[in-house]
């Protein structure tokens, strides 16, 4: 079964920051890959996806994340967060027959103005 | 918005009690997933649907059942309710059932269980 880690539980940063939220899942067969961020109060939106191709993955926002199979994780970043950056950001891995979504845990970003 | 719509946003209700959470797919999609947010558990997979068929189950609840009509709608009904069932309960709805496929996500309902 797919496991996933996500290793910063809680995030502060001040606006103009660089970000970087760790990833790792643990299933070693063909994967596909999300981030999806939850604003306060709302439902689930994807912020960018891997499926093939290109590592490097470029998704809404400003954020991106790479994809490094040798080490199965695929971290999320953006070069300068701002306040409406605030949320909650999960990742999560596919698999199985149905392809559900297995989430981490979940990162808490607070961003001060 | 993502085009799933669920009914209803909230629910009150006493332990004990049974309850029916319903989801409308994006257009044209086919498959229906039900997901649990909770404190304690975080996000976890529940069971899906695929063209009114059982696709996929995870740790969903023998209290819990869920099906899938023919106009592609989903309901998840949740019996004997137990505090411990509070929580926001997600759909979401993709294209196909499997392979890379997106999933968009509802508004949720969230579960109250006093």
């Amino acid at each position: 079964a797919q496991s996933v880690s996500q290793h910063n539980h809680h995030v502060i940063l001040s606006e103009a920051a660089s970000l970087e939220l760790g990833c790792n899942y643990s299933y070693g067969g063909t994967v596909n890959l999300f981030w999806y961020v939850q604003y306060p109060g709302q439902h689930l939106q994807l912020l960018l996806k891997y499926f093939s191709g290109d590592p490097l993955v470029k998704g809404i926002k400003g954020f991106e994340a790479e994809f490094i199979k040798s080490k199965f994780s695929f971290n999320l970043r953006k070069p300068s967060v701002q306040w409406s950056d605030t949320a909650e950001y999960f990742c999560a891995p596919t698999g199985g027959a149905g392809n559900m979504l297995t989430f981490g845990g979940g990162t808490r970003l607070m961003v001060k103005p | 918005d993502s085009g799933v719509t669920q009914t209803p946003k909230h629910l009150i209700t006493a332990t004990g009690q049974r309850v029916t959470l319903r989801c409308s797919p994006r257009s044209g999609d086919l498959s229906v997933y039900w997901y649990q947010q909770s404190l304690d558990q975080g996000l976890q997979f529940l069971i899906q649907y695929y063209n009114g068929e059982e696709r996929a189950k995870g740790n969903i609840l023998e209290r819990f059942s869920a099906q899938q009509f023919p106009d592609l709608h989903s309901e998840l009904n949740l019996s004997s309710l137990e505090l411990g069932d509070s929580a926001l309960y997600f759909c979401a709805s993709s294209v196909v059932g499997g392979g890379p496929n997106e999933q968009f996500f509802g508004p949720g309902t969230r579960l109250t269980v006093l």
